[in-house]
């Protein structure tokens, strides 16, 4: 399965821009590359996901590298809410989800 | 809409005991999956069920067990607890077993062992 590099922590300045780096150099031409948050106490939440093409919604963007081997998520103005450890995540042989460490984003008014 | 819905929500059990955790997925969704966290590390897979079949299995001993019933709710069993299985136990449900649908994952059991 392939695996994650991410940061470990960024801080960022409420109403600015943040984005969170991520590198997989062994994704494979299926993977898809799926990015979760999760706040204290809570699961696990959905942000976006992505194949090949930059993707966006209502919470963020993602960016994906031409040849895949890094992606990048977007969150436009970073608000208090937007506090949590940010995974990147590649999907594991299984169909299943296989979380590293991830990001802790702090975020300072 | 409910969203996945997961019991009891917190729960103390003593070294050696039998615990049963439930979890109802959101409505029309077919998969479910248990992921065990433990205190700063990432989610690690257990299961996934897909149309009352397992689907996957992570690296889990066999105490560790799982059921998905018709109405496409499940149970996670876990026998003969060890201190090391306190962790926050979480159920995410998905329209089908691939990984390219989301997920939604419930707020999790936090299962204590004593």
């Amino acid at each position: 399965d392939a695996k994650t590099t991410q940061p470990n922590s960024m801080e960022s300045n409420e109403e600015e821009p943040v984005h969170l780096p991520c590198n997989h150099s062994t994704i494979s031409g299926t993977d898809y590359i799926h990015w979760y948050r999760q706040l204290p106490s809570q699961g696990p939440e959905y942000v976006i996901h992505g194949l090949t093409s930059n993707v966006n919604n209502r919470m963020a963007s993602l960016a994906i590298a031409e040849d895949r081997k890094s992606s990048t998520l977007i969150l436009h103005r970073a608000t208090l809410r937007d506090a949590a450890v940010y995974y990147c995540i590649l999907g594991g042989s299984q169909g299943n989800l296989i979380f590293g460490k991830g990001t802790k984003l702090s975020v300072k008014p | 809409d409910a969203g996945v819905t997961q019991s009891p929500t917190h729960l103390i059990k003593t070294r050696g005991q039998q615990v049963t955790l439930r979890c109802s997925p959101i409505s029309g969704h077919k998969s479910v999956s248990w992921y065990q966290q433990v205190l700063g590390q990432g989610p690690q897979f257990i299961f996934q069920y897909y149309e009352k079949e397992e689907r996957g299995r992570g690296n889990f001993p066999d105490r560790f067990s799982a059921r998905q019933f018709p109405n496409y709710s499940s149970e996670l069993n876990v026998n003969a607890l060890l201190l090391g299985d306190s962790a926050l136990y979480l159920c995410a449900s998905s329209l089908a077993g691939l990984n390219i649908y989301g997920y939604t994952f419930g707020s999790g059991t936090r299962l204590t062992v004593v």
